[in-house]
């Protein structure tokens, strides 16, 4: 069966420090795959997808990059965390013949 | 922006009594999805409805679609105290249905 994993669950970095998040899936190939962040009681933000290795769309303009060096790792970055990074990091996946999506646990991240 | 939405924001009933939360979209749609979060946690699928689908049951879980409103609803029957989550709904976005365009969520609190 498939499984997604994500860590850290939680993270607390100063203002200016890098970050590096990181999602791996298990149990399938080729998946789609997806950086959401989530404010406090708020729906989802789109930041990044991926359809394959090195493949990366960017849907807003921020301090944060992505990267998917092998087929079921995808990764968040920054070099330079800013207070407003704060928030609820989601990876997710699906198969291109499905249209679900499956989230990982998530990762509280505060800024200070 | 082809956000939904959805309403109300927040919810709260009795246990046994049923929830019912609506979504609204704004572009035509071949699919639309609802999602659970709870609180802290990743979100969970639950049921996905079909452009040529009116209705959907899953469990105590009924889904409806309206196309020509451009809204669907989501009841579930028979609440329980672990029914306490964020639900969430999702269509494709227009052209690229790789991409999900979220809703804000709806809050429901099942009081025992």
């Amino acid at each position: 069966s498939q499984t997604i994993h994500q860590w850290p669950a939680t993270l607390v970095q100063p203002v200016g420090s890098p970050l590096s998040l990181e999602c791996t899936v298990e149990g399938t190939s080729n998946p789609n795959l997806y950086w959401y962040r989530q404010a406090a009681g708020r729906g989802l933000q789109l930041l990044f997808y991926s359809v394959g290795i090195g493949q990366i769309s960017s849907e807003v303009p921020q301090n944060l990059s992505a990267s998917r060096p092998q087929d079921r790792q995808f990764i968040l970055s920054s070099k330079k965390l800013l207070l407003s990074d704060s928030g609820f990091y989601l990876c997710a996946w699906r198969t291109d013949s499905n249209n679900e999506q499956f989230f990982g646990p998530g990762t509280r991240l505060t800024v200070l | 922006s082809q956000q939904g939405e959805e309403d109300p924001q927040a919810l709260s009933i009795q246990e046994g009594e049923n929830a019912t939360m609506n979504c609204s979209y704004k572009t035509s749609i071949n699919n639309l999805q609802w999602y659970r979060q709870n609180s802290g946690r990743g979100l969970v699928h639950l049921i996905l409805i079909r452009s040529n689908e009116r209705e959907k049951h899953s469990g105590r879980l009924r889904v409806t679609l309206d196309t020509s409103k451009k809204s669907s609803s989501l009841l579930i029957t028979a609440s329980r105290a672990a029914d306490t989550a964020s639900y969430f709904c999702a269509t494709p976005y227009a052209g690229n249905n790789r991409k999900l365009i979220w809703g804000l969520g709806t809050s429901l609190a099942v009081n025992p």
